[in-house]
């Protein structure tokens, strides 16, 4: 497609479940990112993959996120075990050469 | 330790005036800076950037300037039209590494016809 999808757009779960948010980058982009905007805050670095390399997971804020992108192009998120303060806009982005392009987000509420 | 900050949440300017939104940030290492605008329900887009090589990048009604010194920079747009409107967010990366972005909190602008 022509840019970046994300689904769901949005997802209500409750407290303790699973969710896995699903990001289809633009073909050709060699790098995937995962952020987040929680309420009131700025865009906050989750995990990033570039090609082939390992990658950084530096901003994962617990053991219950997880990520990874299969054949280098389609990517998942998964969130064990929801809490409360995972409620935000989960929003990916591709690039080459530092053009980020950002899909839409999928709004998490977890209640 | 907030990196990159934007300290006004919010700006309101009149039509056809000038709109400065300001970032400044405190890692020095930082040598390439990127505004984002972002509407409701949307993911932000691109809009303009600025190499720490370069104090001034114009592209039509907006400006972006480089203070390197102050470790600040601003973003003007000129004249404003009611749709601006919207969250302007500031960016900062160090090159030649991982392109991963560090982003402000925003600040939301609204243009008033």
């Amino acid at each position: 497609g022509a840019g970046v999808s994300q689904s769901p757009s949005n997802k209500v779960t409750e407290k303790g479940k699973d969710v896995e948010l699903r990001c289809d980058p633009i073909s050709g982009h060699t790098a995937l990112y995962w952020y987040r905007q929680s309420l009131g805050q700025g865009l906050e670095f989750l995990i990033y993959f570039q090609g082939n390399s390992a990658p950084d997971k530096s901003g994962l804020p617990s053991d219950r996120f997880s990520a990874e992108r299969t054949g280098g192009s389609v990517s998942t998120l998964t969130i064990q075990r929801t809490q409360q303060e995972d409620s935000a806009v989960y929003l990916c982005a591709s690039s080459i050469n530092y053009g980020y392009t950002f899909g839409s987000g999928t709004r998490l509420t977890v209640v | 330790d907030q990196q990159v900050k934007q300290n006004s949440p919010s700006l309101s300017v009149q039509e056809g005036r000038i709109s400065i939104l300001n970032c400044d940030y405190t890692n020095s290492m930082f040598d390439y800076f990127l505004w984002y605008k972002k509407y409701p329900a949307e993911g932000p887009t691109f809009l303009i950037s600025i190499s720490s090589i370069k104090d001034k990048n114009e592209d039509g009604r907006f400006t972006v300037f480089l203070n390197k010194s102050a470790k600040h920079l601003s973003l003007h747009i000129v004249p404003s039209q009611p749709g601006d409107s919207a969250v302007y967010f500031c960016a900062a990366s160090v090159t030649g590494g991982s392109e991963k972005l560090v982003f402000g909190k925003g600040t939301k602008l609204t243009v008033n016809p």
